[in-house]
């Protein structure tokens, strides 16, 4: 069964950072292109940023272009997002999902908070 | 960037009807559209790929279609279950994919 499982949300100030996690399990993680997409409060779905199996190439939206940097352990198959200097507009849900076209599996989602 | 309009925002309908939203690309994407339904607290879950292709384990009654720039998802005979927003999503600017604004489906 596939499952993602992501972490490492919460709550920090504008222009601090943040490092969120995505374990995946019951598939080969390195066959497969991973995404981050975000939903804000209320509002609906945003490409963040996608990475391919081998981790060789990268993608962002740029709304986080320069911020955000998204990396994978294929020997822990585990994804990431390192967020840096965050907004108040980055407050959002963070889902991983599996793919680069269309996303069949998500994960549960981790709350990121950027308030003072 | 290709802008995704959906339509109509908000929906209400009753049991067993069946229900139509409309999803239209700033330009032709093809056949590069998806539809995801996302129940309140929950995670999208992929419901159509390609226009029309049925995801495993979707209900039949789920359908979608169209190519170039105008889309549907239809539910032939809506289900209590069905209440979610549903969005759809073009991937022709792999990977910058774009959603559409959501169709907020509710049940009369």
């Amino acid at each position: 069964e596939v499952q993602l499982v992501e972490s490492g949300g919460g709550l920090v100030q504008p222009g601090g950072s943040l490092r969120l996690s995505c374990a995946a399990s019951g598939f080969t993680f390195s066959g497969y292109a991973m995404t981050w997409v975000r939903q804000a409060p209320g509002k609906g779905l945003e490409w963040v940023s996608t990475i391919a199996g081998s981790g060789g190439t990268t993608f962002y939206a740029d709304s986080v272009k320069g911020r955000f940097t998204i990396s994978r352990d294929n020997s822990k198959n585990t994804l990431y997002l390192e967020m840096n200097s965050l907004r108040d507009e980055d407050t959002a849900v963070y889902y991983c999902a599996r793919g680069a076209e269309q996303f069949d599996y998500w994960g549960q989602g981790t709350l990121v908070t950027v308030s003072s | 960037d290709i802008q995704m309009t959906q339509s109509p925002s908000s929906l209400s309908a009753s049991v067993g009807d069946r229900v139509t939203i409309t999803c239209r690309a700033s330009q032709p994407i093809n056949n590069y559209l998806h539809w995801y339904q996302q129940r309140p607290g929950k995670a999208p879950k992929l419901l159509i790929y390609t226009a029309s292709r049925l995801q495993s384990g979707v209900p039949s009654r789920f359908s979608g279609g169209g190519s170039g720039t105008d889309f549907t998802l239809s539910i032939s005979s809506l289900q209590p279950e069905d209440v979610a927003t549903y969005y759809c999503q073009q991937s022709y600017s792999t990977p910058q994919n774009t959603f559409g604004q959501g169709t907020k489906l509710e049940i009369k």
